[in-house]
């Protein structure tokens, strides 16, 4: 594809639903990250994924919060039992490798009412 | 752990003004790549510049340019004769190529550009 691809690009979810958030990088990026960014604030790192390798979960916000990454490519990010605090837009990028330039998708607009 | 500050938080000019945006970073690696992105109304992060630790001089692209000092570990952003198209958030990031922190992003600066 052209870009870095995210779904939905909003969702809007009851408090204690679960939801998937779904990133298709660009073909051929090694490195995947996702991040929240909350209304008019900076970039919150969430987790990152190098290839097939396991990821270090220990920038994810809360064990609700679960991350994948499968064969390499498309990744999902899940989190449990909403709250209304995880509203927020949900930044996937991707780069060919670390650390060169990554590039940003539209992101998912999530809100737990 | 590595940071960046961007100590400005909204900046307000009228048009054909020059700005300075100011970063400043934090790292324990002697090896780090640092980034500029812009993300404009439409809410989509654009990459505007990589600089590695190596390479301190000054980079200049059309109407910006940007000045890597090592010695107060800053990376400004200039833009020279601002437009209103360049009314955006700015975040200045780092990347130290390893680790789990991944690509660390400052809070980002609103700049204002005023006709």
């Amino acid at each position: 594809g052209a870009g870095v691809s995210q779904s939905p690009s909003n969702k809007v979810t009851e408090k204690g639903k679960d939801v998937e958030l779904r990133c298709d990088p660009i073909s051929g990026h090694t490195a995947l990250y996702w991040y929240r960014q909350s209304l008019g604030q900076g970039l919150e790192f969430l987790i990152y994924f190098q290839g097939n390798s396991a990821p270090d979960k220990s920038g994810l916000p809360s064990d609700r919060f679960s991350a994948e990454r499968t064969g390499g490519s498309v990744s999902t990010l899940t989190i449990q039992r909403t709250q209304q605090e995880d509203s927020a837009v949900y930044l996937c990028a991707s780069s060919l490798r670390r650390p060169s330039e990554a590039f940003f998708g539209q992101g998912t607009r999530l809100t737990v009412v | 752990a590595q940071k960046v500050t961007q100590a400005q938080t909204e900046i307000s000019v009228v048009e054909k003004e020059d700005v300075t945006l100011d970063c400043v970073y934090e790292t324990r690696d002697t090896t780090y790549y640092l980034f500029w992105y812009k993300q404009p109304p439409s809410g989509e992060l654009v990459f505007l510049i990589r600089r590695n630790s190596f390479d301190e001089q000054n980079e200049i692209s059309g109407r910006y340019s940007w000045n890597f000092q090592k010695s107060t570990s800053s990376f400004n952003f200039t833009i020279t004769a601002s437009q209103v198209v360049d009314s955006a958030v700015y975040f200045c990031a780092l990347d130290s190529g390893g680790g789990a922190d991944g690509l660390t992003f400052g809070k980002g600066t609103h700049l204002i550009i005023q006709p």
